[in-house]
């Protein structure tokens, strides 16, 4: 079974800090995803990345970053947070297509509160 | 530009009644189609996903959902609920590059006793 792990199912940080929220995958996979979830808009892809040391943005970049060391590793980090990215924060990851067919499997979430 | 619109932010049903949670989307592209579901505290996994061939595609759990080209949509049906279906629902769309997936608002199903 493929399992995606996230460091922290709650956080709490104050306004100003430096978070990281750390997501590794066990299954060898190629593709990695960082989304945000809140209520009433779905989920929101924040960052992806298709391979080592590559990003791509998604929808919502402004305010993180990402950093891709290691194939298993995934890391978001909020330079300065702020109480609007207040959130659950949803990792993923999937083995690469020419199209997205694949399944992407997630970690279990970490609630962040930015005080 | 892909999107999908799922037209119930909540649906409450009857314990042993059937359930209907639609789906429609928009492509310009051939598109693969998902349904993930959520339960309580936890992340999303895959209910059920349409790629190719017959439009009436089965999932975990007793699920399963019809493609439907010419009306754009993908809605998910189940003859028979169980309290253990409360969860919040997302169909996704995707078929652009790099493997971006594209998910709706959710839908989330209450399930009376």
């Amino acid at each position: 079974d493929v399992k995606v792990t996230q460091s922290s199912r709650y956080l709490v940080k104050r306004t100003g800090e430096k978070v990281f929220l750390e997501c590794v995958q066990d299954m060898d996979h190629e593709n990695m995803f960082w989304y945000r979830q809140d209520p009433g808009l779905g989920l929101r892809l924040i960052y992806f990345s298709y391979d080592v040391k590559m990003k791509e943005k998604g929808d919502i970049p402004e305010g993180y970053s990402v950093s891709r060391e290691k194939k298993e590793r995934f890391s978001l980090i909020l330079e300065s947070a702020s109480t609007n990215q207040t959130s659950m924060y949803l990792c993923a990851s999937s083995l690469p297509t020419s199209g997205g067919f694949e399944t992407q499997y997630f970690g279990p979430g970490t609630r962040l509160l930015v005080l | 530009a892909q999107s999908v619109t799922q037209l119930d932010s909540q649906v409450p049903v009857f314990e042993e009644a059937p359930v209907e949670l639609r789906c429609n989307y928009s492509s310009s592209v051939s598109v693969y189609l998902f349904w993930y579901v959520q339960y309580p505290n936890q992340g999303l996994q895959l209910l059920l996903k349409y790629l190719s061939g017959s439009t009436l595609v089965k999932g975990i759990n007793g699920f399963e959902a019809e493609f439907n080209k010419s009306q754009t949509s993908f809605h998910l049906r189940k003859p028979s609920v169980h309290i253990s279906d409360t969860a919040e629902y997302f169909c996704a769309v995707s078929g652009q590059w790099r493997d971006k997936i594209i998910f709706g608002k959710g839908t989330r199903l209450h399930i009376l006793p």
